[in-house]
């Protein structure tokens, strides 16, 4: 398997653009996780979905953020309009819910700076 | 909301040095695992302990979890520059599929 697989692997914007990040987590994985990473409060959760369903979005900073999974094999987080507090490595990661010990495997990251 | 404290933030250690990694909650996991991040990639895993008491062994890192599945410690013998990177644990929820992280620890390990 591939893994998961995240684009783009970098994004530089401007404030006020529409940015879109993309995952494909691995392939019979049933839960998505979006992550967001920066050096001052490290890796936070900002949502994630069971079965294609959002079980908790409690994470996602504000009304500029949402996340969407249409099915199965991929899921989207979109920031509109972005701000230059976005910056930060966001992360999609996925595991087997209900499976060994809750593993999650984490993509290589989209790194996101707007300017 | 399941808090882990990780400690310490920084560490720097000279090749061949010793080194131990903690991780503490006051609440209880049903599992916690210890991942590694190096730059520009995301976190991998390296074990994942779910007995209290439980200790693995991964080549030079030893991996306990506490009694009580509250706390847990990681220890590498012998570090070496390839030890370089950000460890992070991450304690798993009696239900659910979520994890809580630690705040990781930034381990240099110099030549």
């Amino acid at each position: 398997d591939a893994g998961v697989i995240q684009s783009p692997r970098h994004e530089v914007t401007e404030m006020g653009q529409e940015v879109t990040l993309r995952c494909k987590p691995i392939s019979g994985h049933n839960s998505l996780f979006w992550y967001r990473q920066t050096m001052m409060r490290g890796l936070e959760l900002l949502i994630y979905f069971n079965n294609n369903v959002p079980i908790d979005d409690s994470g996602m900073p504000e009304d500029r953020f949402s996340a969407k999974m249409p099915n199965a094999s991929f899921s989207t987080l979109k920031i509109q309009p972005s701000e230059p507090r976005d910056s930060a490595v966001y992360f999609c990661a996925s595991s087997s819910y209900g499976g060994a010990k809750n593993i999650q495997y984490f993509g290589a990251g989209t790194r996101l700076s707007v300017l | 909301t399941q808090l882990l404290e990780q400690s310490p933030q920084f560490l720097s250690i000279q090749e061949g040095e010793n080194l131990t990694v903690y991780c503490n909650s006051s609440s209880v996991f049903s599992s916690l695992q210890w991942y590694r991040q190096e730059p520009g990639e995301g976190p991998v895993l390296l074990v994942t302990v779910v007995t209290g008491g439980e200790v693995k062994k991964l080549k030079r890192l030893t991996f306990q979890f506490g009694d009580a599945r509250k706390d847990s410690s990681l220890h590498i013998t012998a570090a070496q520059p390839g030890d370089t990177g950000l460890y992070l644990c991450a304690g798993a929820e009696t239900s659910g599929s979520r994890l809580t992280f630690g705040e990781g620890t930034q381990l240099t390990v110099n030549p």
